[in-house]
């Protein structure tokens, strides 16, 4: 399977928002709600942000959302914050007891 | 709350067996509610799941992988290991063990440990 689709960068001002886009296939991102978004900073191991393409770990700010149409998941930060300047990866379920299949990444900068 | 810890050598020959351990502590290796899972990230590049493994034995692997990966669990000492046979230089990564809710997100991850295929 191949890999899901994120833009390389996305930026923003503190207090602004940014969204990122992680793009798939009928057969992974279109077809299952199993979408989930890590953060991972310099140096650190990945956390997760969002599972089940809206939900919120505990302790995860509600200024993390997840939403998904068609074959397109999205992960939007609201609020901006220095401390959100990060790596941020998509994942997807495949099917075939194919757990994961992850996007290519997003550099986010805060301006 | 759990905590994961990886560990094995940290440089592997070319065309040998990479050996990595994962011990789980604030909860048991044998609950119902995780799958125990390895991810790869190769210096300055992306995510790629390696496959996991449920208490059962039960394994799912990445099929680009497959051939060449092994899962295992330790009950008696609350431990999951990985083995990836015949490495070459594009096996150089840091690996990360996670706990996986059977594909529906890796929740608590391991610190990661950075294994040199050279």
């Amino acid at each position: 399977q191949s890999a899901l689709t994120q833009p390389p960068s996305a930026s923003g001002s503190p207090g602004q928002s940014v969204t990122i886009s992680c793009t798939g296939t009928s057969s992974d991102v279109g077809a299952y709600n199993f979408v989930s978004w890590y953060q991972q900073l310099p140096g650190k191991a990945p956390k997760l942000m969002i599972y089940e393409v809206t939900k919120r770990p505990s302790g995860v700010p509600d200024r993390f959302s997840g939403s998904k149409s068609g074959n397109t998941a999205s992960l939007t930060v609201s609020g901006l914050q220095a401390e959100d300047e990060a790596d941020y990866y998509c994942s997807s379920y495949t099917g075939n007891n194919i757990f994961y299949v992850f996007g290519t990444g997003t550099k986010v900068t805060v301006l | 709350q759990l905590q994961l810890q990886e560990s094995g050598p940290g440089l592997v020959k070319p065309s040998e067996t990479l050996s990595l351990t994962c011990s789980v502590s604030g909860g048991s290796i044998s609950s119902t509610t995780y799958y125990w899972g390895w991810i790869r990230q190769p210096p300055g590049k992306g995510l790629e799941w390696i496959g996991s493994i449920y208490y059962s034995g039960s394994t799912y692997y990445n099929p680009s992988l497959k051939s060449r990966v092994t899962l295992s669990v330790d009950t008696p000492n609350n431990q999951f290991s990985l083995k990836l046979n015949s490495v070459s230089a594009a096996d150089t990564a840091v690996y990360y063990c996670a706990t996986d809710s059977g594909g529906y997100g890796l929740d608590y991850w391991g610190l990661g440990t950075l294994v040199t295929a050279s």
